[in-house]
C-alpha cells in the first residue's frame, strides 16, 4: 500500500523568502504527483501536478520530481501572506483521482521579515 | 458552475448517536469520494463511487461508516454509532472520472465533534 509522507509538519516563512516543502512516496510505480492547498476552514484546491521527472513552474510555484529518489517537492518563492495554508501532496499509481494517496500536510505560516 | 456542497458545516453528537453528513458533487462528475481528515492521519479515503456504484468502502471504516449515493447529484455518509475517535473533518470530493491526471474538487467539509 502506498505510503506518502510530508516534511516538515510546519514551516514559518518570512515574507518575501523562498521555501521548500517535501514529499516522499513508497511505490516506485507511481505516475502522477500533485500538490493541493487548503486555507484554514476551506476546501483543499489543486495547485499543481506533474507526471515526468524534472521541474514545472507556474508563477511563484515550482514542482520538482525525482522518481528514482521517490521524492518530490514544492518550492514557493517570494512568500506572501496569502500562502498561509496547509499544503497536501498526493501521489497516484495510475494517474486517476481514484488512486490518489495524500500526505498529512505541511502547514506554512508566513511572518513579517 | 457550483462546486461541491457539504452540509452541515459543523456537527456535534453525543457518543452512540447516528449522524448523517450530506454532499452534492459538481454537476456532471462521475466520481465521488468521502475522506476523513485529521492532523495525525491526514486524509483517509472512506468511500469511492463511480457512476453511483460503490467501488471502494475504505476497509477499516466498514463497520460503522456507510456511504450511499441516492442519485448522481447527492450522497450521504452515515456514522452509526458515533464514537469520540470519529471527531474529525469529513471531506467530500468529486472528479469527472473520464481522464487521467484529473483534479479532485473538494467541499469545505463537515467538522464533526463527538462528545
Amino acid at each position: 500500500q502506498q505510503k506518502v509522507q510530508q516534511s516538515p509538519e510546519s514551516l514559518i516563512v518570512p515574507e518575501g523568502a523562498m521555501t521548500s516543502l517535501n514529499c516522499t512516496f513508497s511505490d516506485s510505480a507511481s505516475q502522477y504527483f500533485a500538490w493541493y492547498r487548503q486555507h484554514s476552514g476551506k476546501a483543499p484546491k489543486a495547485l499543481m501536478s506533474i507526471f515526468s521527472n524534472g521541474e514545472k513552474e507556474e508563477g511563484r510555484f515550482t514542482i520538482h520530481l525525482n522518481k528514482a529518489s521517490l521524492h518530490f517537492s514544492l518550492h514557493i518563492r517570494d512568500s506572501q501572506p496569502s500562502d498561509s495554508a496547509l499544503y497536501l501532496c498526493a501521489v497516484s499509481r495510475t494517474g486517476f483521482a481514484s488512486a490518489l494517496t495524500f500526505g498529512s500536510g505541511t502547514k506554512v505560516i508566513p511572518c513579517l521579515p | 458552475d457550483a462546486g461541491v456542497t457539504q452540509t452541515p458545516r459543523h456537527e456535534v453528537a453525543e457518543k452512540g448517536q447516528t449522524i448523517i453528513l450530506k454532499c452534492e458533487p459538481v454537476s456532471g462528475h462521475n466520481d465521488l469520494f468521502w475522506y476523513r481528515q485529521t492532523k495525525i492521519q491526514g486524509l483517509e479515503l472512506l468511500s469511492y463511487f463511480r457512476s453511483k456504484s460503490l467501488m471502494e468502502d475504505g476497509g477499516a471504516f466498514k463497520d460503522r461508516f456507510k456511504a450511499e449515493m441516492l442519485n448522481s447529484s447527492f450522497s450521504t455518509l452515515k456514522i452509526q454509532p458515533t464514537e469520540p475517535k470519529d471527531s474529525a473533518v469529513y471531506l467530500c470530493a468529486s472528479s469527472p472520472g473520464t481522464l487521467s491526471a484529473e483534479t479532485l474538487y473538494f467541499g469545505s467539509g463537515t467538522r464533526l465533534t463527538v462528545l
